[in-house]
């Protein structure tokens, strides 16, 4: 069946803009994961969603970042306010249960100009 | 608080030989650990995990771990590289603690690069 799949897979943006990045699981997987991936860093979670419930944002770096899973699938991580720092592989994970195997897309390539 | 340890950034073996990426990891519950592998811009694919069951752990293409709670390790190894394992490499730990969600923390990587 389809993995996990995000759009876009790259995207160059100005600073300052606003940016949405999307993710689909895998269907029926009801844990959805955020992560961003550093270059040469591994991937650091942001936050985690159990069905449209978002349990667990401890990741979020500040109140720029934000994420919505409104009705349990497809998942949305909106950065307001690009800068630079902020380039980055952003990542999503989908699992069938909270510590389950967790099924990787391909990533989101950010790059704040 | 859970933390993974990779020993090594980078690691050269001869096509043929054998492959020991190392990995330590810290967690407060009976862990969850795992190894996941990244090609040159691919996804992150999940080559073995260990969840309390036999300590040590088949994977694909040929890689096992053991899992070694009196040494917090948890080794990769395989004994004949290929050049297709040419790739970054990630050691992983999940706390499966009581309300835990299952976030996975990831060491900073390992990569591999095999000679011809």
């Amino acid at each position: 069946g389809a993995g996990v799949s995000q759009s876009p897979r790259y995207k160059v943006t100005k600073r300052g803009q606003d940016v949405a990045l999307r993710c689909d699981p895998i269907s029926g997987h009801v844990s959805l994961y955020w992560y961003r991936q550093a270059l040469g860093q591994g991937p650091e979670f942001l936050t985690y969603f159990n069905y449209e419930a978002q349990q667990d944002k401890s990741g979020l770096p500040n109140d720029r970042f934000s994420a919505e899973r409104p009705e349990g699938s497809i998942s949305t991580l909106t950065i307001q306010r690009t800068e630079q720092r902020d380039s980055a592989m952003y990542r999503c994970a989908s699992s069938s249960q909270p510590q389950e195997t967790q099924y990787f897309g391909p990533g989101t390539r950010l790059l704040v100009l | 608080a859970q933390s993974v340890t990779q020993l090594d950034s980078h690691v050269s073996v001869s096509e043929g030989t054998p492959v020991l990426l190392r990995c330590n990891y810290s967690s407060s519950y009976s862990p969850s650990l795992f190894w996941y592998v990244q090609h040159p811009n691919k996804g992150l694919q999940l080559l073995l995990k260990y969840t309390s069951a036999a300590t040590l752990v088949k994977g694909i293409n040929g890689f096992e771990a053991e899992f070694k709670k009196s040494e917090t390790s948890f080794h990769l190894t395989k004994p004949s590289a290929h050049m297709s394992d040419a790739a970054e490499y990630f050691c992983v730990v999940s706390d499966r603690g009581s309300g835990n969600t299952g976030k996975l923390i990831f060491g900073q990587g390992t990569t591999l690069q095999v000679k011809p």
